[in-house]
């Protein structure tokens, strides 16, 4: 069975402190790694895709990097707006996608 | 380019009452998808269809929970009867070609 993990489950950050989240997972087949932004109240908001190790996506503030065993996303001087819950998911060769619990991120002023 | 659409937003049901969503899919997205999506949790696939065809529905409580997707646009989902367990946020999504899903804003549906 396809497996995310996701860590660590929530991340406290000052503005302009930079982390990175982590996704670890297990698939059989990996057709595509793929980050979501999920806001309260919200659908998640589609981000990025991989599709193979040593890929890179960047977007504003946020990068996306693959691995064969884990992604991570790393997200740079946050501001307080990129405050928001962060989905990993893979697609298998079924084109199933399964998620990871997120990783809630809160960027303080 | 208009996203996908779901009503309600929120419902709230007794245990053992019926209750019903919808959801209108991006336009020429031929797969459609509904999630259950769990307090805590990242969104769990209960069905998957291919213009009106099911795909995938290993998920999907049958005794329970139907949907269909007529014409292969709009889709409903279905709880009869509803469990205090399956308060949760029902998500909708769709895709041009199985690879990114785009999902809607959700149905928050509680259960008491």
């Amino acid at each position: 069975e396809d497996q995310v993990t996701q860590s660590p489950e929530a991340l406290r950050l000052q503005e302009g402190e930079s982390s990175s989240l982590n996704c670890s997972y297990t698939v059989s087949g990996l057709r595509g790694l793929f980050w979501y932004r999920q806001d309260p109240g919200k659908g998640p908001e589609f981000l990025f895709t991989l599709y193979s190790a040593g890929e890179e996506k960047e977007k504003e503030r946020l990068k996306a990097t693959l691995t064969k065993k884990e992604s991570f996303l790393h997200i740079t001087a946050p501001k307080p707006e990129d405050s928001a819950t962060y989905l990993c998911a893979v697609q298998a060769n079924d084109y199933k996608l399964s998620f990871g619990a997120g990783t809630t991120v809160t960027v303080r002023a | 380019e208009a996203g996908v659409a779901q009503s309600p937003r929120y419902k709230i049901i007794e245990k053992r009452q019926s209750v019903a969503f919808w959801c209108n899919p991006i336009s020429g997205h031929a797969t459609l998808y509904w999630y259950q999506q769990i307090l805590g949790q990242g969104p769990k696939l209960l069905i998957q269809f291919q213009n009106n065809g099911v795909v995938d529905d290993s998920q999907l409580p049958k005794d329970r929970f139907s949907a269909e997707r007529l014409k292969g646009v709009d889709s409903t989902l279905k709880i009869q009867p509803a469990k205090l367990e399956d308060s949760a946020v029902y998500l909708c999504a769709s895709s041009r070609d199985r690879a990114t899903e785009y999902f809607g804003p959700g149905t928050r549906l509680t259960v008491t």
